[in-house]
């Protein structure tokens, strides 16, 4: 069963620092990896999608890369803003016809 | 706009009670899941459908049932038998056969016995 760990739990920083928040999955035959973003207590808005023949994705101050064979997913955030304050999510798909198996989430606090 | 809405975004249940979640898609996919989410853990998956007239349990469907009747709806109820509804939960779709695509959430409905 595939499992999907995030590290760390919660993470404060200062406005204008870059940042890198983790996600690590124990199987790595996936089909898709995708990070989302999730303010209180509304749904997940998605950031970026990586196939699993991808290495990286990019959008904006966002980068995402994927190493399948390591079991690891990062997601790169430059120049942090308040706005960026949220719960960041991982999730990943091993197959077209499997569902997505999430993270726990990064809290993410950026401090003006 | 395409996307998917949840209705409604507050609700609230008596003890013994079932209710109905509603989640309606209008971006032609043809998966649709329902996630429930609690405090400080990850969405896990109650129920999904690939296709019309056809849906899977996920990993906590006890206490849950659903249909799906048209592509675009796949309402969730909350039966009586589900001892601890209180959470939030979230629904999604996806395009099946195109690892290109991913998922899109609705924006919740909370959850509250009362």
């Amino acid at each position: 069963k595939q499992e999907v760990t995030q590290i760390p739990a919660a993470l404060s920083v200062p406005e204008g620092e870059n940042l890198v928040l983790n996600c690590s999955f124990t199987d790595s035959a996936i089909y898709n990896l995708q990070w989302f973003r999730q303010d209180p207590g509304k749904g997940l808005t998605s950031l970026l999608l990586i196939q699993s023949s991808q290495r990286e994705q990019t959008s904006g101050r966002l980068n995402a890369s994927l190493d399948k064979s390591s079991g690891r997913s990062t997601l790169y955030i430059a120049a942090s803003q308040p706005g960026d304050s949220a719960t960041y999510l991982c999730a990943v798909r091993l197959g077209n016809n499997n569902d997505m198996r999430f993270g726990a989430g990064t809290r993410l606090t950026v401090k003006p | 706009d395409g996307g998917i809405t949840q209705s409604p975004k507050y609700l609230f249940r008596k003890e013994g009670q079932n209710v109905t979640l509603s989640c309606e898609q209008n971006l032609n996919h043809d998966a649709m899941y329902w996630y429930r989410q609690d405090p400080g853990q990850g969405l896990r998956l109650i129920y999904y459908s690939q296709i019309v007239n056809d849906f899977q349990k996920g990993d906590i469907a006890e206490g849950y049932s659903v249909s799906r009747e048209k592509k675009e709806s796949f309402p969730l109820t909350v039966t009586s038998a589900q001892k601890n509804p209180t959470a939030f939960y979230l629904c999604a779709s996806s395009i099946a056969g195109r690892s290109a695509y991913g998922y899109t959430f609705g924006s919740g409905t909370r959850l509250t016995v009362v």
